[in-house]
């Protein structure tokens, strides 16, 4: 079992750019997770897609962030512009869950640590 | 909206000494709880769950938590920590109702002096 596979595990780019981040979920896996953690703000779940569907979008702090899921095995993080106050480590989550009642822990990637210059 | 709240901010013990983790959930109705753990530079882990059963359930690493319904809690607990138990420990929860979607607490980081 591969886990959970993100891209790249460190971006450092200038503010304006525009960054993708990528993930590579588990197979069979069929709930995504997109967080993203700081010191000042801890853990927090941007959006989560079920079936590639995204579910709750309700996290993603602004309109410069879009998520897509093209596919059961890919989804990727997309900031467009960039800005300073973005970096943080950006975490991609999967689990097996069927979309109802569940108990089923998450499997986290290693994380991409983001620093906007 | 449900939320979960962590006791400690920040705990530092020497040792062999034991540990107690306070965690406290909102929501009323059957939940599903976990505890994860993030070491130093690494990605979040499982360390145990609830979602049925015994109250007290036991993970990995000697660690233990107990679901007590009556105070919406899930406390975790080890009775003798090492150096390596030196980690960011998460609380969280999961209504058992809307999908998948899980509340994490704050966190606790624990500093474990050799």
């Amino acid at each position: 079992d591969a886990g959970v596979i993100q891209s790249p595990r460190h971006e450092v780019t200038e503010m304006g750019q525009e960054v993708t981040l990528r993930c590579k979920p588990i197979s069979g896996h069929n709930s995504l997770f997109w967080y993203r953690q700081t010191m000042m703000r801890g853990l927090e779940l941007l959006i989560y897609f079920n079936n590639n569907v995204p579910i709750d979008d309700s996290g993603m702090p602004e309109d410069r962030f879009s998520a897509k899921m093209p596919n059961a095995s890919f989804s990727t993080l997309k900031i467009q512009p960039s800005e300073p106050r973005d970096s943080a480590v950006y975490f991609c989550a999967s689990s097996p869950n069927t979309g109802e009642a569940s108990n089923q822990p998450q499997h986290f990637g290693d994380g991409t640590r983001l620093s906007i210059l | 909206a449900q939320s979960v709240s962590q006791h400690n901010h920040h705990v530092i013990l020497s040792e062999a000494a034991s540990l107690e983790l306070g965690c406290n959930y909102s929501y009323g109705g059957t939940v599903n709880l976990f505890w994860y753990v993030q070491y130093p530079g690494q990605h979040l882990q499982l360390l145990l769950k609830y979602f049925s059963g015994d109250p007290l359930v036991k993970g990995i690493k000697g660690f233990e938590a107990e679901f007590i319904k009556s105070k919406f809690s899930f406390n975790l607990r080890k009775p003798s920590v090492q150096w390596s138990d030196t980690a960011e420990y998460f609380c969280a929860v999961n209504d058992g109702t809307s999908y998948d979607k899980v509340i994490f607490g704050p966190g606790t980081s624990l500093s474990v002096i050799p």
